[in-house]
């Protein structure tokens, strides 16, 4: 069974901090690795990976996939109260068909 | 303009009662998906379905069914609610032509199960 496991599962930090949120999977036919953020509805999306060293960046956030650790890490610098959400890691083993795996996610809550 | 739709947003109702909740998504995508998430925020796959044929059925009791009238839409129905069933129900959509595994979801609908 597919797994994806994140870390810290929760995270207080204040305004201006730069975080680093973890996540690790254990999938068969890997496919892709997708970063969502969840703030009161949806996930909404974020970054998808699919190959190794390549960072995707997008403002303050910047994600990187390294294959060989089965892991990924999701950075944000010079956080904002409004960066404080719930941050969900989830593989994608298949093609487009296939549901994807989520972890548990991270709470992030920046104070200001 | 909302690229995934769903209805109702609130459903509150007694035990023992069958319910449905429809989506639907106006992006052209040829698979569309349910997912629960619990009271902890976990979100787990219930069902996928490409051309309206059934990808995927994870462990789930037989009381939930998805049904698609056609590519736009896939509903869920519920019957026999029980007291685990309160959550909330995400639908989501992708298609395989697009980028690998990204799906899009929609604002979910939170049900509670008295």
């Amino acid at each position: 069974e597919d797994k994806v496991v994140q870390s810290p599962l929760s995270l207080v930090v204040h305004e201006g901090d730069t975080v680093t949120l973890n996540c690790s999977y254990e999938v068969t036919n890997f496919r892709s690795l997708l970063w969502y953020k969840q703030e009161k509805k949806a996930p909404t999306f974020l970054f998808m990976l699919t190959s190794s060293g390549i960072e995707k960046k997008s403002g303050r956030l910047s994600s990187i996939l390294d294959k060989k650790e089965l892991s990924s890490i999701l950075n944000i610098t010079a956080t904002q109260t409004g960066d404080s959400a719930i941050y969900l890691c989830a593989s994608n083993s298949g093609g487009g068909a296939d549901g994807l795996t989520f972890g548990k996610g991270t709470h992030l809550i920046i104070q200001p | 303009d909302t690229a995934v739709s769903q209805t109702p947003k609130y459903l509150v109702t007694q035990m023992g009662n069958d319910k449905s909740i429809k989506c639907e998504q106006n992006l052209g995508h040829d698979t569309m998906y349910w997912y629960k998430q619990d009271s902890k925020k976990f979100l787990k796959i219930m069902f996928s379905y490409n051309n309206k044929e059934l990808i995927i059925n994870e462990t789930v009791p037989n009381r939930f069914s998805p049904k698609s009238p056609d590519k736009a839409h896939l509903n869920l129905h519920i019957n026999s609610l029980e007291l685990g069933d309160s959550a909330v129900y995400f639908c989501a959509s992708s298609t395989r032509t697009g980028p690998l595994g990204e799906q899009f979801f929609g604002p979910g609908t939170r049900l509670t199960v008295l």
